[in-house]
């Protein structure tokens, strides 16, 4: 059983709020990632760390930003929510070890209005 | 630019046909690994298979890895209504920064 965890779930927030997503795990792993899905749709990478104090950003341009102070802790935050915001996000982490799985969380489900 | 590109992109079988979905690459990996999600839910991982590794085997799934075409295909057996998901293929590749990509994906359906 994974020990990713994703807050909240599910999100409905007016255009222009600051918010920020929550991903924490208890598997001590290095590799965190954040990944955007619409519905049905493939997953888009928009952020990942090796570890604390690395951040990179993904393949997909992102507006969001993100930290990763604590191992088990990688937050991502929208400064200014916009419609087009509205989206699944996906956090995975895995092990520093080569050839390793990746565990995901069960998705927060965002709604921008 | 995602790396993994799964075929086809939708699937539809009778309960106990086999499923084949097949998945395409571009660069050097270390391994690849296929994942399945059901609807509005997480990705689960299924199988990984190493860049050395030609076949592997877990239940009722097989998957193959040809790194000469750059390809891999997921055959789950004897499928059953549960199956019906999307099943991603994901990519870990060779060069530092060529972070951990997904393919779109091939929605499966299984009919009782």
């Amino acid at each position: 059983e994974a020990d990713i965890y994703q807050t909240p779930r599910y999100l409905v927030i007016g255009t222009g709020k600051k918010i920020t997503l929550e991903c924490s795990q208890t598997m001590g792993h290095d590799k965190m990632y954040w990944y955007q899905q619409d519905p049905g749709m493939e997953l888009h990478l928009i952020h990942y760390s090796y570890g604390v104090n690395s951040t990179e950003k993904g393949d997909l341009s992102s507006e969001s930003t993100v930290s990763r102070i604590r191992t088990e802790h990688f937050p991502l935050t929208l400064e200014s929510a916009r419609p087009s915001h509205t989206s699944q996000y996906l956090c995975a982490s895995r092990s520093g070890r080569r050839n390793t799985e990746a565990f995901f969380g069960q998705g927060t489900r965002l709604t921008v209005v | 630019s995602q790396q993994g590109e799964e075929d086809p992109q939708a699937l539809s079988i009778q309960e106990g046909e086999n499923a084949t979905m097949n998945c395409s690459y571009k660069t050097s990996i270390n391994n690849l690994q296929w994942y399945r999600q059901n609807s509005g839910r997480g990705l689960v991982h299924l199988i990984l298979i190493r860049s050395n590794e030609r076949e592997k085997h877990s239940g009722r799934l097989r998957v193959t890895l040809d790194t000469s075409k750059k390809s891999s295909s997921l055959l789950i057996t004897a499928s059953r209504a549960a199956d019906t998901a999307s099943y991603f293929c994901a990519t870990d590749h060779i060069l530092y920064g060529q972070n951990f990509v997904f393919g779109p994906g091939t929605r499966l359906s299984v009919l009782p």
